[in-house]
C-alpha cells in the first residue's frame, strides 16, 4: 500500500520552461513533506520542504505547493535548466512516531530538461 | 569533505557469503538510517538508530544486522547473502524530530551472484 505516489515516472521539458512534478498521498496524518533530487550514482539530496500548515514554500527557482484537501503537492521549477535533469522524489513524514519519525517515499519522477 | 560517506561503493559477491557496509557522518547528527533501493527504484527504510539506539526496525530478514558503535557510525552486516539482496543500499543521517531532513551517502551497489 503506497502512501506516497508519484504517478508520472518521467517528464520531459524544454530549457527555460516550467517543470511541474506531482505527488499524491493518502495518509492525512502526514505533517511534513520534502522533495529530494537524485543524480545517477549519487544519494538523494534535499531540495525543498513544506509543513502541512502552509500551502506554499519558495526557494529560488523551486516552489512547492500543498493542497491538503486534495492530498496533493507539486514542485515547480522555473525556469528549468539542463542541470535540473535528475530523478525527483517526494517524501512525507508524520510526527506521531515522536523520535521514530520516518520518511515515506514516492517512486520518483525522472525529469529531463532539453537544451 | 564528504558529509555522509559509505564504503564500499560497489560490492560483488557470491550467494551465501557474509559482507559488511560501513557508514560515517560528520554532520553531528544524532540519527542514522539504512535504506534499500530495489530494482523498481523504491526507497525503503530498513533501520534507524538514534544515539546508538535502534528505533526503527522494519520488516527485514534477521540476516541483516545493523551496528552503531557511536552516533557518527552505522554499519550494516549481511549474513548468508541471497540473490534478492542485490540492490543499492543508502546510509543517511539527520537530527531527530523537527523536519527530519535526511542527508544521504552516495550508496553501495551490492550485486549477489
Amino acid at each position: 500500500d503506497q502512501q506516497v505516489k508519484q504517478n508520472s515516472p518521467s517528464l520531459s521539458v524544454q530549457e527555460g520552461r516550467i517543470s511541474i512534478l506531482n505527488c499524491d498521498y493518502t495518509n492525512s496524518m502526514f505533517d511534513y513533506f520534502l522533495w529530494y533530487k537524485k543524480y545517477p550514482a549519487e544519494g538523494p539530496t534535499f531540495l525543498i520542504s513544506i509543513s502541512s500548515i502552509k500551502d506554499k514554500n519558495e526557494d529560488g527557482r523551486f516552489t512547492v505547493f500543498l493542497n491538503k484537501s486534495a492530498k496533493h503537492l507539486s514542485l515547480h521549477i522555473v525556469p528549468s535548466q539542463p542541470g535540473d535533469s535528475a530523478v525527483y522524489f517526494c517524501a512525507a513524514s508524520t510526527s506521531n512516531a515522536g523520535n521514530n519519525r520516518k520518511l515515506i517515499w514516492g517512486l520518483g519522477t525522472s525529469l529531463a530538461v532539453n537544451p | 569533505d564528504t558529509a555522509v560517506s559509505q564504503t564500499p561503493k560497489y560490492l560483488v559477491t557470491q550467494m551465501g557469503n557474509d559482507k559488511s557496509i560501513k557508514c560515517e557522518q560528520n554532520l553531528g547528527h544524532d540519527t542514522m538510517y539504512w535504506y534499500k533501493q530495489d530494482s523498481k527504484k523504491f526507497l525503503k527504510i530498513m533501520f534507524s538508530y538514534n544515539n546508538k539506539e535502534l528505533i526503527i526496525n522494519e520488516t527485514v530478514p534477521n540476516r541483516f544486522s545493523p551496528k552503531s558503535p557511536d552516533k557518527a557510525h552505522l554499519n550494516l552486516h549481511i549474513n548468508s547473502l541471497e540473490l534478492g539482496d542485490s540492490a543499492v543500499y543508502f546510509c543517511a543521517s539527520s537530527f531527530s524530530g523537527g523536519r527530519n531532513i535526511q542527508y544521504f551517502g552516495a550508496g553501495t551497489r551490492l550485486s549477489v551472484l
